[in-house]
């Protein structure tokens, strides 16, 4: 049973657009959020988090937004750069436990120059 | 610093076999976690340590064995390959959680095994 979903396989933008890439999930002991970025043969790289006390976080050109009442949440990528071309993994972890992740199926961007 | 390290990158098994796939850290972190990505199916937590000498079960432990002997090495074992563990295994390390507060993991470059 998926408790995090990316429904979004895949996702191609025009350099300098905004890329937005959503994340639902289902455990409402989920208590913060992270996008992690990977490249083919290499893994996972932490991207942006978020804490469920808040609904925004912000970091250069990376915007995480949170909703919790939708169990939703949202990477936005502004602006859009070939070299953001990777897979994105949503992740989230409960409030107890050992910063135990549990992982979206990812989503491919593809920042087309 | 290397990070996070694992060995080997690459290896073959036949049905049966057994192997041991190591991780190293040299940045001192408390918490290791082992897990798995498939195709189509994310990254999913098979066992993690929070310490020397303890082990616990993630959401797909069958199959897989580990030790913590060292605070730097966290170990996967497969006792008797199957070739649906057939995948991609990733090593990742934390600091300690302290409080309500969460730290990120990092993740090692992944090891690519295949059960014939």
């Amino acid at each position: 049973d998926q408790q995090v979903k990316q429904n979004s396989p895949s996702l191609s933008v025009q350099e300098g657009r905004i890329s937005i890439l959503n994340c639902d999930y289902t455990n409402s002991m989920f208590d913060y959020f992270l996008w992690y970025k990977k490249y083919p043969a290499e893994g996972p790289t932490f991207l942006i988090s978020i804490s469920s006390i808040k609904d925004k976080n912000e970091d250069g050109r990376f915007t995480v937004f949170l909703n919790k009442s939708a169990k939703h949440l949202s990477l936005h990528i502004v602006p859009s750069q070939p070299g953001d071309s990777a897979v994105y993994f949503c992740a989230a972890s409960p409030k107890t436990g050992a910063n135990n992740l549990f992982f979206g199926t990812g989503t491919r961007l593809t920042v087309i120059p | 610093n290397a990070g996070v390290t694992q060995t080997p990158k690459f290896r073959v098994l036949k049905t049966g076999q057994s192997m041991t796939l190591l991780c190293a850290q040299d940045m001192n972190h408390e918490y290791m976690y082992w897990y798995r990505q498939d195709p189509g199916m994310g990254l999913r937590l098979i066992h993690y340590s929070v310490g020397e000498g303890t082990t616990a079960k993630g959401e797909v432990p069958d199959g897989y064995n580990v030790s913590r002997l060292k605070k730097q090495n966290f170990l996967l074992g497969l006792e008797s390959a199957a070739p649906s563990q057939t995948s991609v295994y990733f090593c990742a390390t934390s600091i300690r959680v302290r409080g309500t507060s969460y730290n990120e993991q990092f993740f090692g470059p992944g090891t690519r095994l295949t059960v014939l």
